[in-house]
């Protein structure tokens, strides 16, 4: 089983569409969790961190299952530039901080 | 202040050749990290380095690959004897502290082995 497994995709959706990628992982001892944004063949930037609470940043809601191990990422009223991969990011050592990377979910944003 | 910046930014060799990838750290971080991205895959971590340390190698090959990052200069990814099948993007990421701070991405080598 793949330490963080994310559903690949590609999701094909129309502008301002509500999309919502979901992501699980198998070490229920992961303490911290994020979503990185890969635009094509350029370096993965953060988008936000993950947190038990829940976390809002804009049209961008991000949830943390702990007893599911599954983290979900919600993009509302989807924009033309929001055409990336979305990657679902487990902290794998909080010693040394190393970064366990889903395989990512496509979105292709269309008008 | 610069972002972490990696050179070059398109390296391409021929099998056997060696590879030498450089990663200069943001300002004031004195964590790096070296990820690969196979075609088509997602990031895997490889090696994570403080100066003049190796902390964790534990997503490094056993053979031909290896790290450092000294006490003055850049980080050097090193591949020996290049295989096609190490063509990959490897990204350098650099931290202010270990654990769980925020990782700072450079735009990555992308290797291509003929």
């Amino acid at each position: 089983r793949k330490e963080v497994e994310q559903d690949p995709g590609p999701f094909n959706v129309p502008e301002g569409a509500t999309v919502a990628f979901n992501c699980t992982y198998s070490n229920s001892a992961s303490q911290s969790f994020f979503w990185y944004r890969q635009d094509c063949r350029k370096e993965p930037k953060l988008l936000m961190s993950v947190y038990s609470s829940g976390n809002e940043d804009g049209r961008f809601t991000a949830q943390l299952n702990r007893a599911s191990q599954y983290i979900s990422l919600l993009i509302r009223d989807s924009k033309l530039s929001d055409s990336a991969t979305y990657l679902c990011v487990v902290v794998g050592s909080s010693n040394t901080g190393k970064l366990i990377f889903g395989q990512g979910t496509t979105l292709q944003v269309k008008p | 202040n610069a972002g972490v910046m990696q050179n070059p930014r398109h390296l391409v060799r021929r099998r056997g050749q060696e590879a030498r990838l450089r990663c200069s750290p943001m300002k004031g971080h004195s964590h790096v990290y070296w990820y690969r991205q196979l075609p088509e895959e997602g990031l895997k971590f490889m090696v994570y380095l403080q100066k003049e340390n190796i902390i964790d190698e534990s997503g490094m090959p056993k053979e031909r690959f290896s790290a450092e990052f000294p006490k003055e200069g850049p980080s050097i990814l090193r591949i020996q004897q290049v295989v096609r099948g190490d063509s990959a993007a490897y990204f350098c990421a650099s931290s202010p502290n270990s654990g769980e701070d925020e990782q700072f991405f450079g735009p990555g080598t992308r290797l291509t082995v003929l």
